[in-house]
C-alpha cells in the first residue's frame, strides 16, 4: 500500500516557465514532509520541507504547499531552470518517539528545457 | 550535509556470496538508515539505527542484517545475496530531534 503518491512519473517544462510538482499521501499520521531532488548517480538532496501547522514553505525559487484536508503537497519551482532537470521525490515522517522515519514516493522526473 | 561517504560505490557479486556494505558518517549524527532504491518503488527503508548498537527493522527489511558499533559507521549485511537484492543502496543519517535525513552517493549492487 503506497503511503505517499507521486502519480505523474515525468514532467516538462520550459525555462523560465513554473513547474509544479505533486504528492498525494494517505496517511493522516504524517506531520512532516520533505521534498528531495536526485541527480543520476547521486544520493538524494534535501531540497525543503514543511509541518503540518503550516500550509507553505518557500526557499527561494522554492516554495512548497500543504493541504491537509485534501491530503496533498505540492512543490513550485520558479521559474525553472536546466539545471532543476532531475527526479524529485516527496517524503512524509509521522511521529514514532525514536528516530524519524521516511515514507517515500516514487518520484518525478522533472526536465527544464531550453 | 552529513558528510556520508559509502563503499564500495559499485559492486558485482554472484548469488549465494556475502555481502557487506560500509556507511561512514563524520558529523556523529544519532540516527543511521539503509534505504534501497528500485524502478517504480522510490526509496524504501531496510534498517535503521537510533544509536550504537540499537537498530531496527524497517519495511524491506527481509535477508539483510545491519550492525552500529560506531556511531559513525553502519553496516549492511547481505547474508545470502540473492538476484532480487540487485539495486542501489542509499545510507543516510540525521540529527537527534530533526526530521532531515541527507543521504551518502549510494552503492550499485549487482546480483548475478
Amino acid at each position: 500500500d503506497q503511503q505517499v503518491k507521486q502519480n505523474s512519473p515525468s514532467l516538462s517544462v520550459q525555462e523560465g516557465r513554473i513547474s509544479i510538482l505533486n504528492c498525494d499521501y494517505t496517511n493522516s499520521m504524517f506531520d512532516y514532509f520533505l521534498w528531495y531532488k536526485k541527480y543520476p548517480a547521486e544520493g538524494p538532496t534535501f531540497l525543503i520541507s514543511i509541518s503540518s501547522i503550516k500550509d507553505k514553505n518557500e526557499d527561494g525559487r522554492f516554495t512548497v504547499f500543504l493541504n491537509k484536508s485534501a491530503k496533498h503537497l505540492s512543490l513550485h519551482i520558479v521559474p525553472s531552470q536546466p539545471g532543476d532537470s532531475a527526479v524529485y521525490f516527496c517524503a512524509a515522517s509521522a511521529p514514532t518517539g525514536t528516530a524519524s522515519k521516511l515514507t517515500f514516493g516514487t518520484g518525478t522526473r522533472l526536465q527544464v528545457t531550453l | 550535509d552529513a558528510g556520508i561517504t559509502q563503499s564500495p560505490r559499485h559492486k558485482v557479486t554472484e548469488t549465494g556470496t556475502p555481502v557487506t556494505l560500509r556507511c561512514h558518517q563524520t558529523e556523529n549524527h544519532r540516527y543511521m538508515y539503509w534505504y534501497r532504491q528500485d524502478p517504480g518503488h522510490g526509496l524504501r527503508l531496510i534498517h535503521y539505527s537510533y544509536g550504537v548498537k540499537d537498530t531496527d527493522k524497517g519495511e524491506v527489511s527481509d535477508g539483510y542484517s545491519v550492525s552500529r558499533s560506531k556511531t559513525e559507521d553502519f553496516l549492511l549485511t547481505l547474508e545470502s545475496a540473492t538476484s532480487s537484492q540487485t539495486s542501489v543502496y542509499f545510507c543516510a543519517a540525521a540529527r537527534q530531534g530533526t526530521e532531515t535525513q541527507y543521504f551518502g552517493p549510494g552503492t550499485r549492487l549487482l546480483v548475478l
